[in-house]
């Protein structure tokens, strides 16, 4: 089946830093793309929907300039949580929609665990 | 307003019985698809089952099946025979606007099934 791969799986930086997480179609092309977070024992959250060549949509009240989102290619989405702080600390999932694929078919990549000291 | 709503926060089962996960949504769209979807402790979403809101028949995958009706807006999943390995937390998901680019899939809050021995 389709794979979505991520970036690193771990990070753990310190605060003030910047982080860049990476989410690759590896094989299908990916015209739109989302990014989660999940805090612990909760639910998944919606971020923003990624399009490929344009800008993000963000969901309400996420910031757009705290969490950068890059959709340059048709394989790769990023993700830059900027001067990161303690409270950003979660888990990062992306999801991508296999553009030639069923209209159902969304793939969820293997998440990204990130703790700021 | 919750969209997806998922009451039991967690469940308790014994082995080799069925067990239903309730969920219920609300959406006014026409065009929805409803989702489950399995993550265990290590964070994959692991994708279980599908039903379009157009599909006459309840979708089954195996030992998977999901009770949808339509008019009471409620896409409980059923587990038969359950098995160890099936504890994990579940997920209830939707999406609306199948058609539309701007599609995006929404969570529930979850439920924990733990299956004893």
């Amino acid at each position: 089946g389709a794979v979505v791969s991520q970036h690193p799986s771990w990070v753990i930086c310190k605060s003030g830093t910047s982080v860049k997480i990476e989410c690759r179609s590896l094989d299908f092309q990916a015209t739109t793309m989302f990014w989660y977070r999940q805090f612990p024992k909760q639910s998944l959250m919606l971020m923003a929907t990624s399009n490929e060549g344009s800008k993000a949509t963000y969901e309400q009240g996420v910031e757009k300039d705290k969490f950068l989102i890059n959709h340059a290619s048709l394989t790769l989405s990023t993700l830059t949580v900027t001067s990161a702080h303690p409270e950003d600390s979660s888990f990062y999932i992306c999801s991508a929609i296999n553009s030639g694929g069923a209209l159902e078919t969304q793939y969820f990549g293997p998440g990204t665990r990130l703790l700021v000291l | 307003a919750q969209k997806i709503t998922q009451t039991q926060p967690g469940m308790f089962v014994q082995e080799k019985e069925a067990v239903t996960l309730d969920c219920t949504y609300d959406t006014s769209d026409p065009s929805y698809g409803l989702f489950w979807y399995k993550q265990p402790s290590s964070g994959e979403m692991i994708f279980l089952i599908y039903q379009g809101s157009y599909d006459q028949q309840n979708a089954t995958e195996g030992r998977y099946s999901l009770n949808f009706q339509k008019a009471r807006k409620s896409a409980n999943l059923v587990i038969s025979a359950s098995q160890l390995g099936d504890s994990a937390m579940y997920f209830c998901a939707m999406r609306e606007g199948l058609y539309s680019s701007a599609s995006k899939i929404i969570f529930g809050s979850g439920t924990r099934l733990s299956i004893r021995p």
